[in-house]
């Protein structure tokens, strides 16, 4: 079955380690998302790729990196920079042109301990 | 840049009542989709409904109905005959038709709970 699966499902990080969590798509999708969800924050948009070896900052890019280097992938990694990183991180995606809204992730808890 | 306010952060319903979420947005657009997502407590998100502002006909799947007002830049959604299952967070969203980045930009949701 096509979807999206990020991983892990949690995650722990020690204060000052750079993390990456994983998100991969099988449906051939070209656009790819990233968002972070905090309580009464909503999701707020950290990066995004319309094409391999692209990528733009959302809303909230400070302290994150990402890479597309294929497709199918689209990792985030949350540095050391990132002053509050604790929160659920979701990944997206959608065909090109598409205006049907976008297939989600089950997301990654990150935790810093 | 658009925004889309959700003012109410928790509501409740009894089973098998209707309930009625609100949400505004912003934009200086004329044509753009409107969208609401559900994110029950497993968190994963799901589609709802949708809607395209150049239609005048408000949509509907099911029990779930919008009322969408262009002028006003309102779009509320009604849940009939609630259900337990549809205790989740409900997230308002906008995208913009406009370039090649079309961006979902969401509300900071509501949690609605259904009572037995």
């Amino acid at each position: 079955d096509g979807g999206i699966t990020q991983s892990p499902k949690y995650l722990f990080r020690k204060e000052g380690q750079n993390v990456t969590l994983s998100c991969e798509q099988n449906l051939n999708h070209d656009a790819m998302y990233w968002y972070r969800q905090d309580p009464g924050q909503g999701l707020r948009l950290i990066y995004y790729s319309q094409i391999v070896n692209d990528f733009q900052k959302g809303d909230i890019a400070e302290g994150y990196s990402v890479s597309r280097e294929k497709k199918e992938s689209f990792p985030l990694t949350v540095t050391s920079a990132q002053k509050n990183p604790t929160a659920f991180y979701l990944c997206a995606s959608r065909p090109r042109g598409s205006f049907y809204g976008y297939t989600f992730g089950s997301g990654t808890r990150l935790t810093v301990v | 840049a658009q925004t889309v306010t959700q003012s109410q952060p928790e509501m409740s319903v009894q089973e098998a009542e209707t309930v009625t979420l609100s949400c505004t947005y912003d934009t200086s657009e004329n044509n753009y989709y409107l969208f609401w997502y559900k994110q029950p407590p497993s968190r994963q998100m799901i589609l709802v409904i949708r809607q395209e502002a150049y239609k005048q006909q408000n949509a509907t799947e099911n029990r779930f109905s919008v009322n969408f007002q262009k002028a006003a830049k309102s779009f509320s959604l009604k849940i009939s005959d609630s259900q337990l299952g549809d205790t989740a967070m409900y997230f308002c969203a906008f995208m913009s038709i406009t370039g090649a980045n079309s961006k979902l930009t969401f509300g900071k949701g509501i949690t609605l709970s259904v009572r037995p």
